[in-house]
């Protein structure tokens, strides 16, 4: 069974760092390309970044340059590293799975809420 | 990276039929066929109810169906019952090697 478990979010000052993971179950994080989704309370979803089975990564223009995608094969676990973080930054963050075979997020983690606030 | 464009609200009554649209550009749902739609929950991480325009995954009811023209795709749900209230997004894959969702759209079920 797929399963992706978040874990890493809570309170964090403005200018703070702080390091999300995900971990998966049911698949190989590696051979698969894995998603950062956010979503801001009462706000819609927003794509953070992507990384894909080669290893190429891509963010949103919101985060780029502050946040890196990363994942660590060993411990088939995906991460989010975001240094700089402001208050916009404030939203439940979700690991999803972006299915080659399908071209859509299939599987998506319950989430974990990063609050950034002084 | 624009949010693809839904509207904020549908409603219908039970047994009714509704259609959301989502409206994009060439470079996103004009110009590939990975447009997919998620219901979302309260609360509850988004679930898949369509993907690449018009697949449903096992185990959605086959109320549900998605469509595309040009720009702008768009979801129905036929028969719509009490448990479809919710909030559901489209999203896209996108030219630049990275993916865009809807502004997303609530369903009440009246």
């Amino acid at each position: 069974e797929v399963q992706l478990v978040e874990s890493g979010g809570g309170l964090i000052q403005p200018g703070g760092s702080l390091r999300l993971s995900c971990a998966a179950s049911g698949f190989t994080v590696s051979s698969n390309y894995m998603s950062w989704v956010r979503q801001a309370p009462g706000k819609g979803l927003e794509w953070v970044s992507v990384i894909y089975s080669g290893g190429s990564t891509y963010y949103a223009d919101s985060v780029k340059g502050r946040f890196t995608i990363s994942r660590d094969n060993s411990k088939n676990t995906l991460y989010l590293q975001m240094n700089s973080l402001r208050a916009e930054d404030t939203a439940v963050y979700y690991c999803a799975r972006w299915s080659l075979r399908n071209w859509t997020f299939d599987y998506w983690g319950q989430g974990t809420l990063v609050t950034v606030s002084s | 990276q624009s949010a693809l464009t839904q509207p904020a609200s549908v409603s219908g009554s039970p047994g009714q039929s509704i259609t959301i649209s989502c409206t994009g550009t060439s470079s996103d749902v004009g110009g590939y066929n990975y447009v997919s739609w998620y219901q979302q929950h309260p609360g509850k991480a988004p679930k898949l109810m369509i993907y690449e325009v018009s697949n449903r995954p096992s185990g959605v009811p086959d109320r549900f169906s998605g469509s595309k023209s040009g720009n702008t795709a768009s979801l129905t749900i036929s028969g719509l019952q009490a448990e479809d209230e919710a909030d559901y997004y489209c999203s896209s894959y996108t030219s630049s090697s990275a993916y865009v969702f809807g502004t997303g759209t609530k369903v009440t079920v009246l």
